[in-house]
């Protein structure tokens, strides 16, 4: 089974930063890569499909770029509307796995 | 309006069992894998189950394995997690998701708002 290392675990950041968040997989998984985004309280909601796609109504801020083992999650400009958790999953294959999560917040 | 709705949950002692359901609508139904993810009380996301457009191939995570069998019903648009043998670490908030299907990659790109379980003595 692939497994997925994400980091940060937690990540602190002031309103206007650049944040980058890593994920890396225990074997190739070409572009089979995506991240989600969890408020509080809410189910989680896809950010960026096949690596580097962005979902249709997620703002241009988020973006992700990789392929293979390594993949980052960067958001260009953060705005306190960001504060949730990150995931990513690797849905390359079948069992899927996802990423520890990053708890990002605001300072 | 594309929708996903879980229901089923609730509280079951250790050793018993529970039938999660998901209604949709919205999108043609046999058209989209589907799964199950959980996510235990101030914990992370786990996938669970996943199957394919017709119920041929099913896939598990390793601790639900033998105890739990995904299915669904393509003419009444519905998902269903049979859930047996519980055991409290299957404590959690359980969600349907979608899969995308304009790409050669199965991101989860509709999810339902979850139904808890809880197991408890």
């Amino acid at each position: 089974d692939i497994q997925v290392t994400q980091s940060p675990s937690s990540l602190s950041a002031s309103v206007g930063d650049r944040v980058t968040i890593t994920c890396r997989a225990s074997q190739g998984i070409s572009n089979g890569l995506s991240w989600y985004q969890q408020k509080l309280g809410q189910a989680p909601t896809l950010l960026i499909y096949a690596a580097s796609s962005l979902q249709s109504g997620v703002s241009s801020r988020f973006s992700g770029s990789g392929s293979g083992r390594d993949f980052t999650l960067t958001i260009s400009s953060l705005l306190p509307d960001d504060v949730a958790t990150y995931y990513c999953l690797q849905d390359y294959a079948a069992p899927y796995t996802f990423g520890q999560g990053t708890k990002l917040e605001i300072q | 309006e594309v929708q996903l709705v879980e229901s089923g949950g609730g509280l079951v002692k250790p050793g018993g069992s529970l039938r999660l359901s998901c209604a949709t609508s919205g999108f043609i139904f046999s058209n989209y894998k589907l799964n199950w993810v959980r996510q235990a009380p101030g914990k992370g996301l786990e996938w669970v189950a996943s199957i394919d457009h017709f119920g041929s191939e099913k896939y598990y995570v390793d601790s639900v394995k033998g105890r739990f069998t995904i299915s669904r019903d393509n003419g009444g648009n519905s998902l269903y997690l049979q859930m047996n043998s519980l055991r409290a670490e299957d404590t959690a908030v359980y969600y349907c998701a979608r899969v995308k299907i304009e790409t050669d990659t199965d991101a989860f790109e509709i999810w339902g708002r979850g139904t808890t379980v809880t197991i408890s003595s």
